[in-house]
């Protein structure tokens, strides 16, 4: 099954405690992304990918970091999560060509305190 | 890409069509309409899109109107399982490699409850 997965779903963490957020999807897309979903303020990209070894700054990345050394896989790491970066974040891919139909994954909600 | 503006909620009789409507009077002549979905917290799922022409698939139906400044999405037979927030988004195909490419900028969308 075509799928785009994230782990963990569910996270509580603390302020400072480094952690990543796993993505990864099977369609062999180049293109993957990072969203976060905020009351009132709808999706709001992070960062997103290219193709592997190629990302870029999406609206709002402060606090945030990626890698792409696969295809597959799009890992966002948070080196020193504050309380303002509890959030619901969705990661996507699409396939080159197709920019309008994004496969995004089922959410991480992650709280920090 | 161009702004638009949806009703912020809409109720629906289950097996009844929901008619949903977007109105995108800055529109560009290279700019798409895309509906896209989001059930309760889940990921967003895309939909349909059309330039100009109606489209449908198994889904639903997208009419554009000729002067492409508003469209209407339509669930021909609402479920419960529709019951979420709906998003219309305009934007242009882009360049693989540009800045933009792939961004898709959801606004507040429409929360479509179909009721029994």
């Amino acid at each position: 099954e075509a799928q785009v997965t994230q782990n963990p779903r569910y996270l509580i963490t603390v302020t400072g405690k480094k952690l990543t957020v796993t993505c990864s999807q099977n369609m062999n897309h180049e293109y993957m992304s990072w969203y976060r979903q905020d009351p009132g303020l709808g999706l709001r990209q992070i960062y997103y990918s290219m193709n592997v070894e190629v990302t870029d700054k999406g609206d709002v990345p402060e606090g945030y970091k990626v890698s792409r050394k696969e295809k597959r896989n799009f890992p966002l790491i948070l080196e020193s999560p504050s309380p303002n970066q509890t959030s619901l974040y969705f990661c996507a891919s699409n396939p080159p060509g197709q920019s309008y139909e994004q496969y995004f994954g089922p959410g991480t909600r992650l709280t920090v305190t | 890409d161009a702004k638009t503006t949806q009703p912020p909620s809409m109720d629906c009789a289950e097996g009844r069509a929901a008619n949903l409507p977007c109105n995108h009077s800055t529109i560009s002549g290279n700019e798409y309409v895309y509906w896209y979905r989001q059930i309760h917290s889940q990921g967003p799922q895309y939909i349909i899109h059309g330039l100009k022409n109606n489209e449908t698939n198994e889904m639903a139906s997208l009419i554009i109107t000729e002067d492409r400044k508003s469209s209407t999405l339509i669930l021909p037979h609402a479920t419960l399982r529709d019951t979420a927030v709906y998003y219309c988004i305009v934007r242009a195909l882009s360049v693989a490699g540009g800045t933009s490419y792939g961004k898709l900028t959801f606004g507040q969308g429409t929360i479509l409850t179909v009721h029994p």
